[in-house]
C-alpha cells in the first residue's frame, strides 16, 4: 500500500521560507510510473495546484508562485519536497503532497493524496 | 487555459441518486478530467478518471454507486443511493502537460 507523508513546520513566520517534505513509502519514486506534486488549500476555500516533479528532477511550476516555488527530490530518500519563499498570510494553507499517474488507465490524474499538513503563515 | 466550472452546492436524499457537473470552458470542451472526494476533515481522495466520450476508469476501492458520464462540454458525477457517508466535498480536475487545474468544489448534503 503505497503512502504519502508530509512534513514540516506547522508556523512560518512572514517573509520567510515554508519548507516542506513528502516522503512516500510502498514505491519507489524512481519507477517513473507517476509524478509527484504539492497541491495547497487555504482554510474555508478549494485546491491549488503548486507544481510537480518526475524522478529525473525535471519540475512544472504554476505560474501564480512560480517564482517563490521549488520543488526538488530525492531519490535515495524517496522523498521530495517544496520550499516557497518569501510568504505571507496568503500562503497559509493546508498542503498536500499527491501523486499522478504517468500510467494508463488513469494517466495524467492525481490518483493518491496525501494526508496534509497545515502551514500557518503569522508573526 | 481551462476553466472548470462547478455548482457551488447540490442536495440529494438519502438513498436517491444526484448528479454532479463540472463545466469545462476556456476551449477545452474535450479534456478529460479526474473526480476528487473531499469529507470533512479529510484530504481529497481520487474516484475516477472521465474521458470526453463518456468513460471512466476508478480508483482502488471506490464503490460501484458513483459513476460517471459526458456530454460536450459537461462532465458529470453521479452518485446512487446516496449515504451518509458520501456527504462531501467533490472537486473536478484537469491538466495538460505542464499543469493542473482544479475546479471550485460542489458541498454535496446528504438529506
Amino acid at each position: 500500500q503505497v503512502r504519502l507523508q508530509e512534513s514540516g513546520p506547522g508556523l512560518v513566520k512572514p517573509s520567510e521560507t515554508l519548507p516542506l517534505t513528502c516522503t512516500v513509502s510502498g514505491d519507489s519514486i524512481s519507477s517513473g510510473d507517476y509524478y509527484w506534486s504539492w497541491i495547497r488549500q487555504p482554510p474555508g476555500k478549494g485546491l491549488e495546484w503548486i507544481g510537480d516533479i518526475y524522478y529525473s528532477g525535471s519540475s512544472a511550476y504554476n505560474p501564480s508562485v512560480k517564482s517563490r516555488v521549488t520543488i526538488s527530490v530525492d531519490t535515495s530518500k524517496n522523498q521530495f519536497s517544496l520550499k516557497l519563499i518569501s510568504v505571507t498570510a496568503a500562503d497559509t494553507a493546508v498542503y498536500y503532497c499527491a501523486r499522478v499517474s504517468h500510467l494508463s488507465p488513469v494517466r495524467g490524474a492525481t490518483d493518491l493524496w496525501g494526508q496534509g499538513t497545515l502551514v500557518t503563515v503569522s508573526s | 487555459q481551462p476553466v472548470l466550472t462547478q455548482s457551488s452546492s447540490a442536495y440529494g436524499s438519502l438513498g436517491s441518486s444526484v448528479k454532479l457537473t463540472c463545466s469545462l470552458t476556456g476551449g477545452h470542451t474535450t479534456y478529460r478530467i479526474a473526480w476528487h472526494q473531499q469529507q470533512p476533515g479529510k484530504a481529497p481522495r481520487f474516484l475516477m478518471k472521465l474521458e470526453g466520450s463518456g468513460s471512466y476508469n476508478k480508483g482502488s476501492g471506490v464503490p460501484d454507486r458513483f459513476s460517471g458520464s459526458s456530454s460536450g462540454a459537461d462532465r458529470y458525477l453521479t452518485i446512487s443511493n446516496l449515504q451518509s457517508e458520501d456527504e462531501a466535498d467533490y472537486y473536478c480536475e484537469t491538466w495538460d502537460s505542464n499543469t493542473h487545474w482544479f475546479g471550485g468544489g460542489t458541498k454535496l448534503t446528504v438529506l
